[in-house]
C-alpha cells in the first residue's frame, strides 16, 4: 500500500512554455501533499505544502505565481511551472501523507524537467 | 530554524560495515527518517526513529539520541547495490520534513 505516482516521468520543453506535473496517491487518501525540487548532487528542497481544498503554503524564496499548485481532490495534486526557463530544469518530486499513516511521507518517482 | 548535517561523501568496501552520521538542530521533533536515493530516482524509506535507541531492520540499523540531536545509519555486509545517497530527514513542527544534504556512499569491490 501507499503508492504515489507522478506523470510525466520526464519532460523537455522550450523556454517560456508551461509544464504541468501530476501527483496521485493510488491507494490512500492524501490529505497533505508536498512538492520538492532537487538539483544535481543536492538534497531535496521543499517548495510547497498543499492540503486538499485549500491554498498551498509556499516556502520562502519559491514564487507562488510561477509554481502553481492545485490540490483539488484527496488523490491528486498538480504542479504547473509557468513560463519555464532553463534554471527551472530540475528533478521535481512529490510526496503524500494521509490519515492513519503517522507522519510518514510516501514519495512519487519524480519528474525530470529539462527546459531548453 | 532547522539545521541538519551529514557527511557529503563516504567510501567503503564491499562486505564491510559503514556508519553514516547525522546531527540536527530543529524546532520541534516528531521523529527522524533515513531514506536511500539512487541517482535519478525518488527516495525510498529505510527507517524511522522517534524514541532513543537502536532500530534494526535486516542489514540496516538506525540509532537516535534525542538529547544529543544525533542519529546514525549503520549498513552491514555492504553490497555494490548499496552505492547511493542516504538522506537524513527530521520531522519537525507541523510534521514537516527537513532533509539534510545527503551522503553519497560509494561501495568499492
Amino acid at each position: 500500500g501507499a503508492v504515489v505516482s507522478q506523470h510525466p516521468s520526464r519532460v523537455i520543453c522550450k523556454s517560456g512554455t508551461s509544464v504541468k506535473i501530476e501527483c496521485r496517491s493510488l491507494d490512500f487518501q492524501a490529505t497533505t501533499m508536498f512538492w520538492y525540487r532537487q538539483f544535481p548532487k543536492q538534497s531535496l528542497m521543499l517548495m510547497a505544502t498543499s492540503n486538499e481544498g485549500s491554498k498551498a503554503t509556499y516556502e520562502q524564496g519559491v514564487e507562488k505565481d510561477k509554481f502553481l499548485i492545485n490540490h483539488a481532490s484527496l488523490t491528486l495534486s498538480t504542479l504547473t511551472v509557468t513560463s519555464a526557463h532553463p534554471e527551472d530544469s530540475s528533478f521535481y518530486i512529490c510526496s503524500a501523507r494521509g490519515p492513519g499513516r503517522g507522519n510518514e511521507q510516501f514519495f512519487g518517482p519524480g519528474t525530470r524537467l529539462t527546459v531548453l | 530554524g532547522q539545521n541538519i548535517d551529514q557527511p557529503t561523501e563516504m567510501t567503503a568496501t564491499e562486505g564491510a560495515i559503514v556508519q553514516i552520521n547525522c546531527t540536527y538542530q530543529t524546532s520541534g521533533f516528531n521523529g527522524l527518517f533515513w531514506y536511500q536515493q539512487h541517482a535519478g530516482e525518488a527516495p525510498t524509506f529505510l527507517s524511522y526513529n522517534v524514541l532513543d535507541g537502536l532500530e534494526e531492520k535486516g542489514r540496516f540499523s538506525s540509532f537516535l539520541s534525542r538529547s544529543k540531536g544525533y542519529s546514525y545509519l549503520l549498513l552491514k555486509e555492504l553490497q555494490m547495490k548499496d552505492s547511493a545517497s542516504y538522506l537524513c530527514a527530521v520531522s519537525g513542527a507541523g510534521n514537516m520534513l527537513t532533509f539534510g544534504g545527503g551522503t553519497r556512499l560509494m561501495v568499492k569491490p
